[in-house]
């Protein structure tokens, strides 16, 4: 079966470091995000991908970055961690391109940055 | 900018009862509407959406929701809960006709089932 899969489930780093988070998914999707989810904000727009080499800043991408080399991929990368950026992070991906359409959410990460 | 408005963070309800979760939107046309369900440590999970068409739209787990043009709402109800609905709601939007792809989430809704 098709699904989205995110690595690590949890991590724990300290502040300064740089941070990937994985995201992979195996439906073909064209379009990939990358939210935070924080206590009383709900989801929070990080970045986002409609196809390989595109991406978009969301209305949180200061200190993150994606890069897109294939369908399937969007990492996150945290360029110098910080401990705001502790939270749970999630990945999602939808079908057609440039439309609005169903997002499919992978299980999450939770990250900690001491 | 397109908001969502959640009004209760926080819902409890007794096994067999009704539930209604509110959701209001600002968007100057007819919006898709989502709602998911996260359980905890999970990920989010479609319950149902609106496109077009009837205004009244089936889900999974036996939930329903309600597109009211006239009131920019979109609640989400279900006539007998159960305790396994315990969880977090969220409703969420997407701009008719945009080539950005992107939803516009709520804050959430936390429902707490007795039993």
């Amino acid at each position: 079966d098709a699904e989205i899969t995110q690595s690590p489930r949890h991590k724990i780093t300290e502040t300064g470091r740089q941070v990937t988070l994985a995201c992979h998914q195996t439906w073909n999707h064209n379009n990939m995000f990358w939210y935070r989810q924080d206590l009383g904000h709900g989801l929070r727009l990080i970045h986002y991908s409609y196809g390989v080499q595109d991406t978009n800043k969301g209305e949180v991408s200061d200190g993150y970055s994606v890069s897109r080399s294939n369908t399937e991929d969007l990492p996150l990368t945290l360029e110098s961690a910080a401990s705001s950026q502790t939270s749970v992070y999630f990945c999602a991906s939808s079908n057609i391109a440039g439309s609005t359409d169903t997002q499919y959410f992978g299980p999450g990460t939770r990250l900690t940055v001491l | 900018a397109q908001s969502v408005t959640q009004p209760d963070i926080h819902i409890t309800v007794s096994e067999g009862a009704s539930l209604e979760l509110r959701c209001n939107y600002s968007y100057g046309a007819t919006p898709y509407l989502f709602w998911y369900v996260q359980s905890p440590g999970q990920g989010l999970q479609l319950l149902l959406k609106y496109f077009s068409g009837d205004t009244l739209v089936q889900g999974i787990k036996g939930f329903e929701a309600e597109f009211k043009r006239s009131q920019s709402s979109f609640n989400l109800r279900k006539p007998s809960v159960h305790w396994s609905d315990a969880a977090e709601y969220f409703c969420a939007v997407g701009v008719r006709g945009s080539t950005l792809g992107r939803l516009y989430f709520g804050r959430g809704t936390q429902l707490t089932v007795w039993p």
